[in-house]
């Protein structure tokens, strides 16, 4: 079954420091996998996107890896800010018919 | 990045009444737009697929007589909630796909909150 499990579930993080958010799917074929940013009340950002040849890729102070092999993925904020509290949501496109896949999401606080 | 609106952004309505939620591709042509509904602390649930000249593709459990779907041109998806009732509150989201450098990627809209009373 093609599914994409976002850990943790929620996440409370002190302002300026660094927390990295964890992806595993199940999804094949895979197309390539994608990570969001959703503040509360609004649409999904996109912040990265990356295919099956991409082990590494960095928007600003995010940076997000894929290992295809063990179909894991990572989202890695540095030196948090007040504004990085969201939701971030993993989102895989593949499996019979190239359907998007979501995961549930992590839902990140940065206290002051 | 490319832009998708929605409008409207909130709507409060009556149980029983109809309620029109545009999504327009502002900058790019869209063959394929999505609808979405999210509950609080969900993620997103894919309603139905909007392809431009014909009939949505619905999910399995999603009432295509209820949710009422009309892509009639390149930048424009209209969902229409038919005699809404309480149960039907939610955060509406579409999305436009766009073809980009050998693959195609989603652009969300900002969100509709749908309020029935």
């Amino acid at each position: 079954k093609n599914q994409v499990e976002q850990s943790p579930q929620s996440l409370i993080i002190l302002e300026g420091k660094n927390c990295t958010l964890q992806c595993n799917y199940t999804v094949s074929p895979f197309s390539n996998l994608r990570w969001y940013k959703q503040d509360t009340g609004r649409g999904p950002v996109s912040l990265t996107i990356m295919t099956f040849s991409e082990n590494t890729k960095s928007n600003g102070r995010y940076t997000a890896t894929l290992d295809a092999d063990t179909k894991q993925s990572s989202l890695h904020i540095t030196a948090s800010q007040l504004s990085d509290s969201a939701s971030y949501i993993c989102v895989v496109r593949g499996g019979g018919g190239f359907k998007t896949i979501f995961g549930a999401g992590t839902r990140l606080f940065v206290k002051a | 990045g490319a832009v998708v609106s929605q409008h409207p952004s909130r709507v409060i309505c009556k149980s029983g009444t109809s309620v029109k939620i545009e999504c327009r591709s502002l900058d790019f042509q869209a063959t394929t737009m999505f609808w979405y509904r999210q509950f609080p602390k969900q993620s997103l649930m894919l309603m139905a697929t909007s392809n431009e000249g014909s009939k949505a593709t619905y999910e399995q459990g999603v009432e295509k007589d209820k949710f009422l779907i009309n892509h009639a041109s390149l930048t424009l998806s209209t969902l229409t909630v038919t005699s809404a009732h309480p149960e039907d509150s939610s955060f509406y989201i579409c999305s436009a796909l766009r073809g980009l450098a050998g693959y195609n990627e989603q652009f969300f809209g900002p969100g509709t909150r749908l309020t029935v009373l």
